[in-house]
């Protein structure tokens, strides 16, 4: 059973618009909350976290909002540019655990359009 | 600093045949873990370790093994390949297990499988 679900295979947005890609996940354990981007032919590299103690994390264009009683959690990117068009994965694990290991969605296609 | 470095980039194995996946990394990370990624599945996590000599399983380890003997290199051997196991497959570490922005998960290039 999938731990951690993104339930939108893809989005479409206009550029200098809001891209908004949403997450959700079952393990009540998860204490920390990942995006990362790939673009094709590359590996996945890290966007921006955000540990449970928190509900919003801003880093530039780029933020990231938890509700912990929903299960859910959203990345914003505002404005969107078309270097963002990639694939982007949601991820989580149980922080400093020594049984921690990271769990990642099925991933969202954005692609911005002019 | 090479980073995290996969070898193969690409490979056709026939089934029944066996190899290992290379991953090696020079950043000092504990953490190391391999994922398979497909298509509408996203990635999904076969194996990882937190440290020399420490392995565990993840969400899809049949057909999978690993070890651990350095901290730099944890190397993945599919023990008989099926067309089940074709996928492009990604090896990552980080310092510690958080994945966070203070200990982000970097990941190699990737090896492209394919079993006919």
């Amino acid at each position: 059973d999938q731990q951690v679900k993104q339930n939108s295979p893809s989005l479409s947005v206009q550029e200098g618009r809001i891209s908004i890609l949403n997450c959700d996940y079952t393990n009540s354990m998860f204490d920390y909350f990942l995006w990362y981007k790939k673009y094709p032919a590359e590996g996945p590299t890290f966007l921006i976290s955000i540990s449970s103690i928190k509900d919003k994390n801003e880093d530039g264009r780029f933020t990231v909002f938890l509700n912990k009683s929903a299960k859910h959690l959203s990345l914003h990117i505002v404005p969107s540019q078309p270097g963002d068009s990639a694939v982007y994965f949601c991820a989580a694990s149980s922080g400093y655990s020594s049984a921690s290991k990271i769990i990642f969605g099925s991933g969202t296609r954005l692609s911005i359009r002019p | 600093n090479a980073g995290v470095t996969q070898t193969p980039e690409f490979q056709v194995l026939k089934t029944g045949q066996s190899m290992t996946l290379q991953c090696a990394q020079d950043m000092n990370h504990e953490y190391m873990s391999w994922y398979r990624q497909d298509p509408g599945m996203g990635l999904r996590l076969i194996h990882y370790s937190v440290g020399a000599g420490i392995t565990d399983q993840g969400e899809v380890p049949n057909g999978y093994n690993v070890s651990r003997s350095t901290t730099e290199d944890f190397p993945l051997r599919l023990l008989s390949a099926a067309p089940s196991q074709t996928s492009v497959y990604f090896c990552a570490s980080s310092r510690t297990a958080t994945g966070g922005e203070n200990s982000p998960l970097h990941f190699g290039n990737g090896t492209r499988l394919t079993v006919t």
